[in-house]
């Protein structure tokens, strides 16, 4: 079984300040981990995910995040805030296995709310 | 052209009344999921589909039946609806489910209302 735990349902940023969302998992495979954006009144898009390989991720929109395994996180980050980085994030876990009954299962976080302040 | 399309967008509607969400997915897809998000933003997925065959199906009532006529479109009805349905609905796609680290493409979302 996989969970996602999403430290901080809401984060105020200043414009230009990091923005660094907490994502930690639970899983009894290796993991693949996705961070999801969803601005107001529209669908889920993808950040970035890890699958294998390079631990340090590069998405759109200038955002990265480190998938550290000793410490099961997934955290995200920017350097520099902008005010359309307020959104909804979601981080997400899939397992490595190829069951077919978890075939294209992603367990969600709770989501953290990034509001941005000039 | 957009990518992954909800129709309606909007729904309010009575409790014990019968509706459809239809979704639709021009990105030559196999697979095609529903989730609900409730009023606390928290996504659970309900069914997937690959290539027309059910795939996953959580614990969902009975009274929610997703349809999927070709690999294109998956539609979600729901039978007797009531008060705790109320929700947004998500549409989504990815090539395949086969792997697990595709990247799955969201809808604009149904925001369901029941009166």
């Amino acid at each position: 079984a996989q969970s996602v735990t999403q430290l901080g349902s809401h984060v105020s940023v200043s414009e230009g300040a990091l923005v660094l969302l907490r994502c930690n998992y639970s899983s009894s495979v290796p993991p693949y981990l996705f961070w999801y954006v969803q601005y107001p009144n529209q669908g889920l898009q993808l950040l970035l995910k890890y699958t294998t390989g390079a631990t340090l991720v590069k998405g759109i929109n200038g955002f990265e995040a480190e998938f550290k395994k000793s410490e099961t996180s997934f955290h995200l980050t920017k350097p520099s805030a902008h005010m359309s980085d307020a959104a909804e994030y979601f981080c997400a876990v899939s397992d490595s296995k190829r069951a077919t009954d978890s075939w294209g299962k992603l367990q969600f976080g709770a989501g953290t709310q990034v509001v941005v302040t000039p | 052209d957009t990518a992954v399309s909800q129709t309606p967008k909007y729904l309010v509607t009575q409790m014990g009344n019968d509706k459809s969400i239809k979704c639709e997915q021009n990105l030559g897809h196999d697979t095609m999921y529903w989730y609900k998000q409730d009023s606390k933003k928290f996504l659970k997925i309900m069914f997937s589909y690959n290539n027309k065959e059910l795939i996953i199906n959580e614990t969902v009532p009975n009274r929610f039946s997703p349809k999927s006529p070709d690999k294109a479109h998956l539609n979600l009805h729901i039978n007797s609806l009531e008060l705790g349905d109320s929700a947004v609905y998500f549409c989504a796609s990815s090539q395949t489910a086969r792997a697990n680290q595709e990247t799955q493409y969201f809808g604009p979302g149904t925001r369901l209302l029941v009166l």
